[in-house]
């Protein structure tokens, strides 16, 4: 079945350093995929997002490019900052299914030193 | 975007008993999803809630320990039954938001611990 696999974390980084956390895919269809951040002690949010191939999906300066050839979605940063220790996770949105269910990856969480 | 109310945020709850967690949007949506999060993992699918049907459970979540309503577009209840103490987790709502194209709205959790 379809899954995500994630870097294992924790990442640990020093404030204004680049970031990336890789994610990689398998589906059987086309779906879309996700980036969702959980900042301590709050539900999911939705960071970005991508439906297509070489879509690129941005926020916050955070960005992520749908790569089909490589089935990846890795997430990138150029400046980190403390604001950003979060557990990030990526997912993909089942759309061959019945129901558009979110498949997560095991979350990355980021911890973004002075 | 959807805007999700879930309830209770958290809850500590003896062994045997049994917590019901509420979902109520401000908006008529199709589908529900009720979501695990176990201690330092990641979310699981426990089922997908629709209006008027019996809701549809993931491989390895059974009615009788996780019984889903769904009376209406805008409301959804998730109990856990029997509780134990694995069944400590956050757990999750969500809905497909069409206020935003593709993605998905979650509410902020129920934070269980089973004593």
């Amino acid at each position: 079945g379809d899954s995500v696999t994630q870097m294992e974390g924790p990442v640990t980084l020093s404030e204004e350093a680049f970031l990336t956390i890789n994610c990689t895919y398998t589906a059987t269809g086309y779906p879309s995929l996700f980036w969702y951040v959980q900042y301590p002690g709050e539900g999911l949010q939705l960071l970005l997002k991508a439906t297509k191939a070489d879509d690129k999906g941005s926020n916050k300066g955070f960005e992520a490019t749908y790569r089909k050839e490589t089935t990846s979605f890795h997430l990138e940063k150029g400046s980190v900052q403390v604001s950003d220790s979060a557990v990030y996770f990526c997912a993909l949105s089942d759309r061959g299914g019945a129901t558009n269910k979110l498949i997560f990856g095991t979350g990355t969480l980021l911890a973004v030193q002075p | 975007s959807a805007v999700i109310s879930q309830k209770p945020s958290r809850d500590i709850c003896q062994r045997g008993t049994s917590l019901t967690i509420q979902c109520q949007v401000d908006s008529q949506v199709t589908m529900m999803f009720w979501y695990r999060q176990q201690p330092g993992q990641s979310l699981t699918l426990i089922a997908t809630a629709n209006q008027g049907s019996e809701a549809t459970y993931e491989s390895g979540f059974v009615i009788d320990k996780f019984p889903i309503s769904r009376p209406n577009l805008t409301f959804s209840t998730l109990t856990v039954s029997n509780l134990s103490p694995e069944d400590s987790s956050i757990y999750l709502c969500s809905v497909e938001d069409r206020g935003t194209p593709y993605g998905y709205t979650f509410g902020s959790g129920t934070r269980l611990t089973v004593v």
